[in-house]
């Protein structure tokens, strides 16, 4: 199977802050990778998909970048509301492989 | 709106079975992509299993030849039936929708289901 290597495990932030999470691909995936935020208690939500498209009503302070094994969410303008885990996963091949996930906590 | 809502998680011994069903509304769970994504407390989101719209599917290696994913179109739901369960099984077990082009993301997850699998 394909690895996600996800760093930070977390990162420490303040309101107003921009802040940079990466993926590692263990092998080019193309653009096969998706965003998601969970908050405790919660499923996780898409935020991302194809690497850089924003899914619907997303704000648009998220953004993704990345192809081949190197993939960045970026949180412009960190709102309260953001603080939550966020996960990388790969869906190629015929398996779909999560990031250890990154939470972005005050 | 589209929503997923799981049921059957229970308290299991090592070796038993169990099977979990996600009732869909708002789509059909036969013309699209359905998955199974784990959570073990406290860790992060494992794929258990994938079915494609037209009837394929897929199993990550933990959980090959122990669980198996169905659908049934009348009662319009997706099921996981697990068999052989180890305490590693433990996990909320989350049904979720798939939407992409040959490979899947996932775009709609149903609130989860509990399993605990201990003597």
């Amino acid at each position: 199977d394909i690895q996600m290597t996800q760093s930070p495990s977390t990162l420490s932030a303040s309101v107003g802050d921009r802040v940079t999470i990466t993926c590692r691909a263990s092998q080019p995936i193309s653009d096969w990778v998706a965003w998601y935020q969970q908050k405790p208690g919660a499923a996780p939500k898409l935020l991302i998909y194809r690497a850089s498209t924003l899914d619907g009503g997303v704000p648009s302070r998220f953004s993704g970048s990345g192809s081949g094994t190197q993939f960045t969410l970026t949180i412009n303008s960190l709102q309260r509301d953001d603080f939550a885990t966020y996960y990388c996963q790969q869906y190629s091949l015929y398996s779909w492989t999560f990031g250890q996930g990154t939470t972005v906590e005050i | 709106e589209l929503q997923l809502a799981e049921s059957g998680g229970d308290l299991v011994h090592p070796g038993g079975s169990l099977r979990l069903s996600c009732a869909a509304s708002g789509f059909s769970v036969s013309s699209i992509y359905m998955a199974w994504v784990r959570q073990a407390p406290g860790k992060g989101l494992q794929w258990v299993s994938v079915m494609y719209g037209g009837g394929a599917t897929y199993y990550a290696a933990s959980v090959k030849g122990r669980f198996i994913v169905s659908r049934d179109k009348l009662k319009n739901s997706l099921y996981l039936q697990m068999n052989s369960l180890r305490p590693e099984d433990s996990a909320i077990y989350y049904c979720t929708k798939g939407r992409g082009n040959y490979y899947p993301y996932f775009d709609v997850w149903g609130q989860g289901t509990v399993v605990t699998v201990s003597s």
